[in-house]
């Protein structure tokens, strides 16, 4: 089956440090992986993506490698702003008009 | 730049009671589904919704849950009879291929 495995929060950094969130998949065939962040009451936006492996998908000074060969998609961030801090979501998609499987959620919230 | 929109912000509603929950998709997308956050928990997706039909729903979406896209713009879904455990929030999302864009979803309280 399809399933995605995150790591565990809370997660609380000062400002400047580096982050990693970790995240496992595991999928039937060749998903499109994700990185969603959820802002505090808000929805669901999306951060990033990668549709291959090997493929970098980045954004706003975040990254994350697909890799095939550790089925994985760790989120990275080389210095975190107060303005980071959010509920971040791992999840992949195996095809177009299929249903998200979403991890649990890793709360970031970054002190001045 | 266009995106979701879901109403209302924020329902709370008797246990027992019937709920409808509204979402306007982005115009040109094809796909739209219902997801729920129970507070806490992870995101689950309940339905999909393809050329007018169900293309796919999850084990939560039992006989209570029904989706609706009566015109062309908006897509509902309709909670028949309330139980506690259905308090979660619901987000609406829409697509024409891989990505999703997701609404800033509905907060269901069942008293």
């Amino acid at each position: 089956g399809n399933s995605v495995t995150q790591m565990e929060g809370p997660v609380t950094l000062s400002e400047e440090a580096f982050l990693t969130i970790n995240c496992t998949y595991t999928a039937t065939g060749y998903p499109s992986l994700f990185w969603y962040v959820q802002y505090p009451g808000e929805g669901l936006q999306l951060l990033l993506k990668a549709t291959k492996a090997d493929d970098k998908g980045s954004n706003k000074g975040f990254e994350a490698t697909y890799r095939k060969e550790t089925t994985s998609f760790h989120l990275e961030k080389g210095s975190v702003q107060v303005s980071d801090s959010a509920v971040y979501f791992c999840a992949l998609n195996t095809n177009t008009g299929n249903q998200f499987y979403f991890g649990t959620g890793t709360s970031l919230t970054v002190i001045p | 730049e266009p995106e979701v929109t879901q109403t209302p912000s924020h329902q709370v509603t008797q246990m027992g009671q019937e709920v409808i929950l509204r979402c306007v998709p982005i115009s040109n997308h094809l796909y739209f589904y219902w997801y729920r956050q129970i507070l806490g928990q992870k995101v689950e997706f309940l339905v999909s919704f393809y050329n007018n039909e169900i293309s796919e729903k999850s084990e939560i979406f039992d006989d209570q849950f029904s989706v609706e896209r009566p015109d062309g713009s908006n897509f509902t879904l309709k909670i028949r009879s309330t139980k506690l455990e259905d308090s979660a929030m619901y987000f609406c999302a829409s697509s024409r291929a891989a990505e999703q864009f997701f609404g800033p979803g509905t907060r269901l309280t069942v008293l």
